[in-house]
């Protein structure tokens, strides 16, 4: 079964300080991963999207790194501001379908 | 450059009446479309699918309805609603079945 699990569910940390956001999935055949931002109460809006033979891809702060070996993908946030506190979904798509499969996110909240 | 509308943000309505979310997009033509269904603490739930007018794939059997009446136009309805319907609906659009989807602002549901 297609499957994206997301840890942790949720995250406390101080501004200015990193961390690392957690994605593994068991789609296949796979064609690529995708990093979204979802403020509350707001549509998603992507960071990132990585192929299979992408490794690391940068969006400003936003670093994702994508193991097709292991099914496994990152997200790390560097020097993190309060704007940064969001849910993060991790959505993977399966090669010729239409259907994504989505991660049912990380909640991070970033306190001052 | 391409945008999504979709409105009204917030509806309130009683169990058992109609609804009617509506989306379009602008700055694009033959776009997939997607009505998204979004749970508090899971993931989006794909409801309805899109790739060009009349063409409507169904996800989910449910008491709801799409259609598209024109090529960037995407309507959700429901001819009675009831209580399950609540959450947080996002429509968004593709270029394809690989292309990046891009999220509508959301509408957010609640059947008393």
């Amino acid at each position: 079964k297609n499957q994206v699990e997301q840890s942790p569910q949720s995250l406390i940390i101080l501004e200015g300080k990193n961390c690392t956001l957690q994605c593994n999935y068991t789609v296949t055949p796979f064609s690529n991963l995708r990093w979204y931002k979802q403020d509350t109460g707001r549509g998603p809006v992507s960071l990132t999207i990585m192929t299979f033979s992408e490794n690391t891809k940068s969006n400003g702060r936003y670093t994702a790194t994508l193991d097709a070996d292991t099914k496994q993908s990152s997200l790390h946030i560097t020097a993190s501001q309060l704007s940064d506190s969001a849910s993060y979904i991790c959505v993977v798509s399966a090669k010729s379908s239409y259907k994504l499969i989505f991660g049912s996110g990380t909640r991070l909240l970033v306190r001052p | 450059s391409q945008t999504i509308h979709q409105w009204p943000a917030t509806l309130v309505q009683p169990v058992g009446s109609p609804l009617s979310l509506e989306c379009t997009v602008e700055g694009t033509s033959n776009p997939n479309l997607y009505w998204y269904r979004q749970a508090a603490g899971r993931g989006l739930q794909l409801l309805f699918y899109s790739v060009g007018i009349g063409q409507i794939s169904s996800e989910v059997p449910q008491n709801l309805s799409a259609s598209r009446p024109q090529d960037r136009q995407f309507i959700l309805s429901s001819k009675k609603l009831l209580l399950s319907d609540s959450g947080f609906y996002l429509c968004a659009w593709s270029d394809g079945e690989a292309g990046e989807l891009f999220f509508g602002e959301g509408s957010r549901l609640t059947v008393l």
